[in-house]
């Protein structure tokens, strides 16, 4: 089945700072998510974004499906960001979502 | 409703009992999934219904799972004879048409003793 690699696995930031999350795929996909699981486990929609690139207040993703990766870029980061971030895309021959293993974001203030 | 609603919030269960999880979907959505999350893990996919039909089980883990959505809107995850390894969250999805954005519920936290 497809693969979803997600990275990197950990990342600390300070109150204000920008990063970049990324998430590598295998194979063709219909459907691309990026979700952030709050502490108490509720799976936030963040962007649908099969290809091309989206911006939502300081949270922006772009996905290169020719080159099978997407990116999730967080600005201005803010305590309430933190959280784990999920990747999931379902394969072009397939219905279900595949999760990558997620970033794990803490921001300090 | 405005979203997908689960129930119960968390559920503890001696070893050998048998469990029910409830899954509200998004009203009109056809598809509806379920997901099993291991602590520290992303979600792994356990099976996927089409209105009634269940179209795709092969995640779920043993004979002991099953799931039903008999009128094609609310769909019960059932898991019988419970183990320790059964400790997890579920999560059910819906989504509007297949390829679309799915909606997650907040989550049934199964405990077993």
């Amino acid at each position: 089945g497809i693969q979803v690699e997600q990275s990197p696995p950990d990342l600390i930031l300070q109150e204000g700072a920008n990063s970049t999350l990324r998430c590598n795929f295998s194979d063709s996909v219909n459907n691309l998510q990026w979700f952030h699981q709050n502490p108490w486990g509720q799976l936030i929609n963040l962007f649908y974004i099969p290809s091309g690139t989206k911006q939502n207040g300081r949270l922006s993703a772009t996905t290169v499906a020719t080159e099978r990766y997407s990116l999730l870029y967080i600005s201005s980061s803010q305590t309430t960001d933190s959280g784990v971030y999920f990747c999931a895309v379902v394969s072009a021959a397939g219905n279900k979502l595949t999760f990558g293993g997620g970033t794990r974001v803490l921001v300090k203030p | 409703g405005a979203g997908v609603s689960q129930s119960p919030r968390y559920k503890v269960a001696k070893r050998g009992q048998d469990v029910a999880l409830r899954c509200d979907p998004i009203s009109g959505h056809v598809s509806l999934f379920w997901y099993q999350q291991a602590l520290g893990q992303g979600p792994e996919f356990l099976t996927y219904f089409q209105n009634e039909a269940q179209l795709d089980k092969s995640g779920l883990p043993s004979d002991r799972f099953f799931a039903e959505r008999p009128e094609g809107s609310v769909s019960t995850l059932k898991i019988q004879r419970t183990q320790q390894e059964d400790s997890a969250v579920y999560l059910c999805a819906s989504t509007l048409q297949l390829s679309g954005t799915q909606y997650f519920g907040p989550g049934t936290r199964l405990t077993v003793l």
